[in-house]
């Protein structure tokens, strides 16, 4: 199966700071990759689609970007909603996997 | 507006079964693949399977492969999933998901979640 190794597994920023999330895949995913947002006690939410579409109603801050194995979540400037879980997904093959996930947390 | 409401928290003893449930609204309900994942206490998401409830047909994981029935009602547009043989580490969330597309997916609209507690 495709194991996706997201990175860092924390990251410490403030309000209105840039933020970078990595996922890698172990083999090319070519761009079926996907990011979701989880809050505690929420199921997650989709954000990012096929590496760059955003879902329907997603803010423009979010953008994704990358292809084959490593791929970029980026949120430009960050709100007080946007902490949270992030986590990527394939669906290049089966079965479908996640990424361990990157928590976005006050600095 | 598209809406996945499932079955409440249960509790259920090692070797026993569970069934969640999820019923679907605001959209064509066999129009789309319904999927399921799962989420252990403070750990990541792992997908287990899906039901084309147009067919009734369904894939799974391979590490669910024997143990997991899904299970649809077009009546009532509900989807259900049923695990057996439980112990401890399937103490998880369990989610019902709309998948995007047909094929290889990505889920777009979310259930609530549903808490399957096993314990002795």
């Amino acid at each position: 199966e495709i194991v996706l190794t997201q990175s860092p597994a924390t990251l410490s920023l403030s309000p209105g700071e840039r933020a970078t999330l990595s996922c890698r895949a172990s083999e090319s995913v070519s761009n079926y990759l996907a990011w979701y947002q989880q809050k505690p006690g929420q199921a997650p939410r989709l954000l990012i689609y096929d590496a760059f579409n955003r879902a329907t109603g997603i803010p423009a801050r979010f953008s994704g970007s990358g292809s084959g194995t490593d791929f970029t979540l980026t949120i430009s400037s960050l709100e007080p909603e946007d902490f949270a879980v992030y986590y990527c997904q394939q669906r290049s093959n089966w079965p479908l996997t996640f990424g361990g996930g990157t928590k976005v947390e006050i600095k | 507006q598209v809406q996945l409401v499932q079955s409440g928290a249960e509790v259920k003893k090692p070797g026993a079964s569970v069934k969640v449930s999820c019923k679907a609204s605001g959209y064509s309900f066999t129009g789309k693949y319904m999927e399921w994942v799962r989420q252990a206490p403070g750990q990541g998401l792992e997908w287990m399977g899906r039901i084309n409830p147009n067919t009734g047909g369904t894939d799974f994981a391979q590490k669910f492969q024997g143990r997991v029935t899904m299970t649809r009602d077009t009546s009532i547009n509900t989807a259900y999933m049923e695990l057996s043989r439980l112990t401890s580490d399937d103490t998880a969330v369990y989610y019902c998901a709309r998948g995007r597309l047909g094929g290889t997916t990505d889920f777009d609209y979310w259930g609530q979640g549903s808490l399957v507690t096993v314990s002795s």
